[in-house]
């Protein structure tokens, strides 16, 4: 695809209820990342993924928290007995290989997540 | 640990003069610095990035911005706002070698017609 897609644009859930969200990043990117943006505030980093490398995971919350990414495509993120305090928008971006200088981030529409 | 500071959470300025939108940053090896910004009910979008080289760097929609290590500051600049350029703005800083990219809480920039 042109951009990097992310679904559900937007998701209601109940508290204690699991939720999963996914990421579709453009075709060659192999860097992806997962932020959450709560209302009126900056981006909160949550996890990276490069490539086969382990992933980066020191931004992930509570153990609440887990995502996973098959190879260089899509990632889920899951969020398990979810909190009111989860509400917020879910950021999916993703980036070149390091190789030539291009390490600006490509980000999806987000999916807001309410819980209620 | 890696920060980015934006000290001024709402900018204003009149249509036609020109705008600075302020960013300081702390990393412990080189950086590599970016702005992003989000319109109204869209995603983020990249503007504009420094990696190495000259300290002033251009971007989109007129948006330029100046690299000055001794200050560790990263401003972003335009000659002369638009109303369109109305927007929430974010700074954000890589240290080279390292993945992780941390944003700063974003300024929003309000341009009166």
């Amino acid at each position: 695809g042109a951009g990097v897609s992310q679904s559900p644009s937007n998701k209601v859930t109940e508290k204690g209820k699991d939720v999963e969200l996914r990421c579709d990043p453009i075709s060659g990117h192999t860097a992806l990342y997962w932020y959450r943006q709560r209302l009126g505030q900056g981006l909160e980093f949550l996890i990276y993924f490069q490539g086969n490398s382990a992933p980066d995971k020191s931004g992930l919350p509570s153990d609440r928290f887990s995502a996973e990414r098959t190879g260089e495509s899509v990632s889920t993120l899951t969020i398990q007995r979810t909190q009111q305090e989860d509400s917020a928008v879910y950021l999916c971006a993703s980036s070149y290989p390091q190789a030539g200088g291009r390490y600006e981030q490509y980000f999806g529409p987000g999916t807001r997540l309410t819980v209620t | 640990a890696q920060s980015v500071a934006q000290p001024e959470d709402q900018v204003n300025v009149a249509e036609g003069n020109p705008l600075t939108v302020k960013c300081t940053y702390s990393v412990s090896g080189n950086p590599y610095l970016f702005w992003y910004v989000q319109y109204p009910n869209r995603g983020l979008q990249f503007l504009l990035k420094y990696i190495t080289g000259d300290n002033l760097v251009k971007g989109s929609y007129g948006f330029e911005a100046e690299f000055n290590k001794s200050q560790t500051s990263f401003h972003l600049k335009k000659p002369s706002a638009l109303v369109s350029d109305s927007a929430l703005y974010f700074c954000a800083v890589r240290e080279a070698g390292y993945q992780k990219v941390t944003f700063g809480t974003g300024t929003k920039l309000q341009v009166i017609p």
